[in-house]
């Protein structure tokens, strides 16, 4: 199995920083990863696919980028409702791995 | 726009099995792959498995042995059976859709709200 490391695994910021979180592949995925976001008592939310490609709806303040087995997800400015748990998730092989997740947490 | 719900006990013994479905609304089961995925309490995301729309499926091997995923067209609804359960089953269990039709890339969109299945006794 493709194991996914992320890290870091929980981030203190404020409201309008920029955050940056990575995930690690194992070996080598190209471009097969996709980023979520999960609130408390909620089903994640997908936010980024094909490593840099935005889902329809989701603000532009989010970006993805890498390729290979290093990858990030980028929050250019930091807003309320963005304080969440992150997972990246690899789609390359069989079977399909999640990252343990980030906690972005208020400062 | 589709929606996914899921459906099923909330309470499973253990060794008995897990029986969960997934009613899709608001469009068509067909030409696109569903998944489940599920969600230990204050864990991570584990993938389980997915079925195509024509039947064809694809299980995490780390549960292939029990899993079995089936597809009903004509209720527009897919569901999962978890047999042999114990509590390390114990989670908030998903369905979700891949984002592309006719395809499986893996990129799932959109997702249930989840049913939390705890196993006890």
């Amino acid at each position: 199995d493709i194991q996914m490391t992320q890290s870091p695994s929980s981030v203190s910021a404020s409201v309008g920083d920029r955050v940056t979180i990575t995930c690690r592949a194992s070996q080598g995925i190209s471009g097969w990863l996709a980023w979520f976001q999960q609130k408390p008592g909620k089903a994640p939310k997908l936010l980024i696919y094909a490593a840099s490609s935005l889902q329809s709806g989701v603000p532009s303040r989010f970006s993805g980028s890498g390729s290979g087995t290093d990858f990030t997800l980028t929050i250019s400015s930091l807003q309320p409702e963005d304080f969440a748990t992150y997972y990246c998730q690899q789609a390359h092989n069989f079977p399909l791995t999640f990252g343990g997740g980030t906690r972005v947490e208020i400062k | 726009q589709v929606q996914l719900q899921e459906s099923g006990p909330g309470l499973v013994k253990p060794s008995e099995t897990l029986s969960l479905s997934c009613t899709v609304s608001g469009g068509s089961i067909s030409s696109y792959c569903w998944s489940w995925i599920r969600q230990p309490p204050g864990k991570g995301l584990e993938w389980i498995g997915y079925i195509y729309y024509n039947g064809n499926t694809n299980y995490n091997p780390s549960l292939k042995s029990r899993v079995t995923i089936s597809v009903d067209t004509s209720k527009n609804q897919f569901s999962l059976k978890l047999s042999s359960v114990t509590a390390a089953d114990t989670a908030t269990y998903y369905c979700a859709r891949d984002r592309e039709a006719a395809a499986f890339t893996g990129w799932f969109d959109p997702w249930g709200q989840g049913t939390l299945v705890t196993v006890s006794s």
